[in-house]
């Protein structure tokens, strides 16, 4: 356990379905994150959250869509979602977003997108 | 941005020290070198950080060369469990809103 927890582990669903992921941390960190990770690519950053605002959007599609309700948590809105959007769904969070933080993530969400 | 330089690949053997080695360049005086690993389909793991001097903590020492253009992460007695990718990050950004930005690291494999 890192202290950033995903739900759920592994998730399967149809093009038309609509489905949030759920990450959730108690390490009393201000900015959290979301990251996408396909298959043999590099992490992409996705979304930056800092005490609940949201900072950066990094040109992702509308079918993607963030919820930070409180600096605890932060949600992934899924829906009408391709088969390429399958891949590993990392969230991430760190004291702030100064220089010299660490990140702590959490071991991600498997979506497959069928 | 500053960006890094990393081998593809490596390979050590148990119980040896590995040194994964990183080029950057580019960086700037007030950015900092940050390693982090990822073992298969997990999240990555923080390893280590550092500006100026040299590092060490439980996990593993970073050594930064005098002029910061490289540096080089030391696993002082590698394990089978210590076979990852591991990512040398230079941190940007501007302001205070600094990313955290992950290119494609060093595969280490630990061999028996």
């Amino acid at each position: 356990e890192t202290g950033v927890t995903q739900t759920p582990r592994h998730l399967v669903m149809g093009m038309t379905n609509k489905k949030s992921l759920k990450c959730e941390q108690h390490l009393g960190h201000n900015a959290m994150y979301w990251y996408k990770q396909s298959a043999k690519k590099p992490l992409e950053l996705m979304f930056v959250y800092s005490l609940e605002e949201r900072v950066e959007n990094n040109s992702v599609p509308s079918r993607f869509s963030p919820e930070c309700p409180n600096s605890s948590h932060l949600f992934l809105h899924l829906h009408t979602l391709q088969p390429e959007d399958s891949a590993l769904y990392l969230c991430a969070s760190s004291q702030d977003l100064g220089q010299g933080y660490g990140y702590t993530f959490g071991s991600g969400t498997r979506l497959t997108v069928v | 941005d500053a960006k890094t330089t990393q081998p593809t690949s490596m390979d050590c053997a148990e119980g040896r020290a590995a040194n994964l080695p990183c080029n950057h360049s580019t960086i700037s005086g007030n950015e900092y070198v940050y390693w982090y690993r990822q073992i298969h389909s997990q999240g990555p793991q923080y390893i280590i950080h550092g500006l100026k001097n040299n590092e060490t903590n439980e996990m593993a020492s970073l050594i930064i060369t005098e002029d910061r253009k490289s540096s080089t992460l030391i696993l002082p007695h590698a394990t089978l469990r210590d076979t990852a990718v591991y990512y040398c990050i230079v941190r940007v950004g501007r302001g205070s809103n600094y990313k955290l930005t992950f290119g494609k690291g060093t595969l280490l494999t630990v061999n028996p």
